[in-house]
């Protein structure tokens, strides 16, 4: 079946430092590719989406390309801020609407 | 965007009790579904709610423990019964009007059961 596999947290870095957090997924077919952000004591939002291979999703300084040849979709920032510290969870959905499937979540607390 | 209302944002039951959980978003929307988080893991999809029809539970769930209504294109509730400890959890209600468009989650119910 399909699933997300997310680098384990908690990953902690100082501000303006660079981030990565690694997604791979498996799946049949092309499935769209999600980030989600989890801010303390908020809901769940959408960071950024990409719908097929060599897609770049991007927003609010954050990037991930859809590898397909990698089944990946790694999160990057050139420089983290405090207020990044959340937890980000990859998703992905392979049926058009967005019936999620989630990976673990990575956990990120940037100091000052 | 929308606006989704889940009721009640937390509660604390009693073992073997059940509670219900409203979802309300203030336009129509084509799909809504039931996601639970357990404590310091990921969402899980429990359910798609189908308006006017059963609800479709993905594996692991069935509709005697998290039965699931939806009347109108507006509104689902979700029921969790006979609660235990492990169903302590956060349930989030997520909606959606099309294919490849952004789906929105609720603030979710945060449920303890003791």
């Amino acid at each position: 079946g399909n699933s997300v596999t997310q680098m384990e947290g908690p990953v902690t870095l100082s501000e303006e430092a660079f981030l990565t957090i690694n997604c791979t997924y498996t799946a049949t077919g092309y499935p769209s590719l999600f980030w989600y952000v989890q801010y303390p004591g908020e809901g769940l939002q959408l960071l950024l989406k990409a719908t097929k291979a060599d897609d770049k999703g991007s927003n609010k300084g954050f990037e991930a390309t859809y590898r397909k040849e990698t089944t990946s979709f790694h999160l990057e920032k050139g420089s983290v801020q405090v207020s990044d510290s959340a937890v980000y969870f990859c998703a992905l959905s392979d049926s058009g609407y967005n019936k999620l499937i989630f990976g673990a979540g990575t956990r990120l607390a940037v100091h000052p | 965007s929308a606006v989704i209302s889940q009721k009640p944002s937390r509660d604390i039951c009693q073992r073997g009790t059940s509670l219900t959980i409203q979802c309300q978003v203030d336009s129509q929307v084509t799909m809504m579904f039931w996601y639970r988080q357990q404590p310091g893991q990921s969402l899980t999809l429990i359910a798609t709610a189908n308006q006017g029809s059963e609800a479709t539970y993905e594996s692991g769930f069935v509709i005697d423990k998290f039965p699931i209504s939806r009347p109108n294109l507006t509104f689902s509730t979700l029921t969790v019964s006979n609660m235990s400890p492990e169903d302590s959890s956060i349930y989030l209600c997520s909606v959606d009007w099309a294919k490849d468009t952004e789906a929105f989650f609720g603030q979710g119910t945060r449920l303890t059961v003791v």
